[in-house]
């Protein structure tokens, strides 16, 4: 199936771990990025990423990471868990827009608790 | 940057009845508006899109009008069925730019 897939899709941890998602998409989207959704529903963007720019949103703090080991796969690694670190992360992916077409496909989402 | 405004933030229906969904945008240069909706445990999935160059778009009993003067658009569902019940959220970009979301709809359709 053509998707973006992301493990694990739950993830329980304690404060001070250090944890990885992974996401992985199939689809030749050129850009790929990382939304934080918090308990309220509101979608936040943490970073967009092609294979030339990282553009990272200034709010999020340096604790987060994305970690792209080729144009198919971003990762999120996060130091020092925070109990406000709790959340659902989505990946998401979007073809160049050049293309003409706009549109992102999510992934299924990661349910990060921290405890 | 854009900043989109989504209302209401919840809507319960009766099935059968419409329903509609508001949003407004900042950002006179965005150029794409998707809707999309996201059932629960699940991640947003794309239901219907606009260019600016279209006023209007429909998908069944779905629809999206656009006034990019008023820089409103709007998402209709028609005929609603309890399998309609989801997360909505509507959003807006420019180009290159990345997606700008509202803050999301909890649409509830009862039998």
């Amino acid at each position: 199936d053509t998707a973006v897939s992301q493990t694990p899709k739950y993830l329980v941890t304690q404060m001070g771990n250090d944890k990885s998602i992974k996401c992985e998409q199939n689809l030749g989207h050129d850009t790929m990025y990382w939304y934080k959704q918090d308990s309220k529903k509101f979608l936040k963007i943490m970073f967009s990423y092609n294979n030339k720019e990282l553009i990272i949103n200034e709010t999020v703090p340096n604790r987060f990471s994305p970690k792209s080991p080729d144009k198919a796969h971003l990762n999120l690694h996060i130091n020092s868990l925070e109990l406000g670190d709790s959340a659902v992360y989505f990946c998401a992916s979007s073809p160049k827009p050049d293309t003409g077409l706009y549109g992102y496909t999510f992934g299924s989402g990661t349910r990060l608790t921290v405890v | 940057g854009e900043n989109v405004e989504q209302h209401p933030s919840t809507l319960s229906v009766q099935e059968g009845d419409s329903a509609v969904i508001k949003c407004t945008y900042s950002d006179s240069a965005s150029n794409y508006f998707p809707w999309y909706k996201q059932e629960l445990g699940k991640g947003p999935q794309l239901i219907i899109d606009i260019r600016s160059n279209v006023g209007e778009k429909k998908d069944q009993r779905i629809a999206v009008t656009l006034n990019k003067t008023a820089k409103h658009f709007s998402l209709h569902i028609t005929e609603t069925q309890p399998e309609d019940s989801a997360v909505y959220f509507c959003a807006a970009r420019e180009g290159y730019s990345t997606l700008t979301f509202g803050k999301g709809t909890m649409l509830l359709v009862s039998p």
